[in-house]
């Protein structure tokens, strides 16, 4: 079946610019997360969602990033007035149930270039 | 708060052994995963540690100690395509269940 699907697979920018990285996780996957790898780096954790509860934003580095989930599947990260600190590969990855023991299913990612 | 600590490189020989270790120190533990990432792909799963013990999967197999917060992933016959970083990544027992990776460890596998 489909994966987790992300686009655009690279994106380049302006300082100063808005972007939008969206997510379409796997059908029926109830928890969607955000992650960012930069070069040479682990995965940094952004943001969780999970059914309908409110999202974990606990992981986001500034109010510049923001993230939605419409209707419990593709999600939206907006990061704006970009900084080119934010040019990393955004993640995104799904969990059937987002309980301990599901493994994480991880998109391929946006590239994100800020100049 | 936490911490991992891997090493940040090994080498090995196709058709060789191979351990990566794994301490880690974090709030609230709920399990231990290994992921595997070629350079430029996304990760994917390996293993899932929620007990002490020794999990083999095929050639691959994943030890945890919660008590030592320690983890190793075994790597048997080795491949030349399991040459890729093998990342370490204790689950939080917060309100996320969010994994935290560390930078994990990039190995090389030579003929």
């Amino acid at each position: 079946g489909a994966g987790v699907s992300q686009s655009p697979s690279n994106k380049v920018t302006e300082k100063g610019k808005d972007v939008e990285l969206r997510c379409d996780p796997i059908s029926g996957h109830t928890a969607l997360y955000w992650y960012r790898q930069s070069l040479g780096q682990g995965l940094e954790f952004l943001i969780y969602f999970q059914g309908n509860s409110a999202p974990d934003k606990s992981g986001l580095p500034s109010d510049r990033f923001s993230a939605e989930r419409t209707g419990g599947s593709v999600s939206t990260l907006t990061i704006q007035r970009t900084q080119q600190e934010d040019s990393a590969v955004y993640l995104c990855a799904s969990s059937p149930r987002g309980q301990s023991s599901y493994e994480q299913y991880f998109g391929p990612g946006t590239r994100l270039t800020v100049t | 708060g936490q911490n991992i600590d891997q090493p940040t490189e090994m080498t090995a020989t196709e058709g060789a052994i191979v351990q990566i270790n794994c301490t880690y120190q974090t709030s609230g533990f709920n399990g231990l995963f290994w992921y595997q990432q070629h350079a430029g792909e996304a990760p994917t799963f390996l293993s899932y540690n929620v007990l002490d013990g020794l999990e083999e999967k095929g050639r691959f197999s994943s030890f945890l100690s919660r008590s030592k917060g320690y983890s190793y992933l075994l790597l048997k016959e080795l491949q030349m395509k399991d040459s890729a970083s093998y990342l370490c990544a204790p689950l939080r027992q917060t309100g996320a269940n969010n994994l935290f990776f560390g930078t994990g460890t990039r190995l090389t596998v030579i003929p």
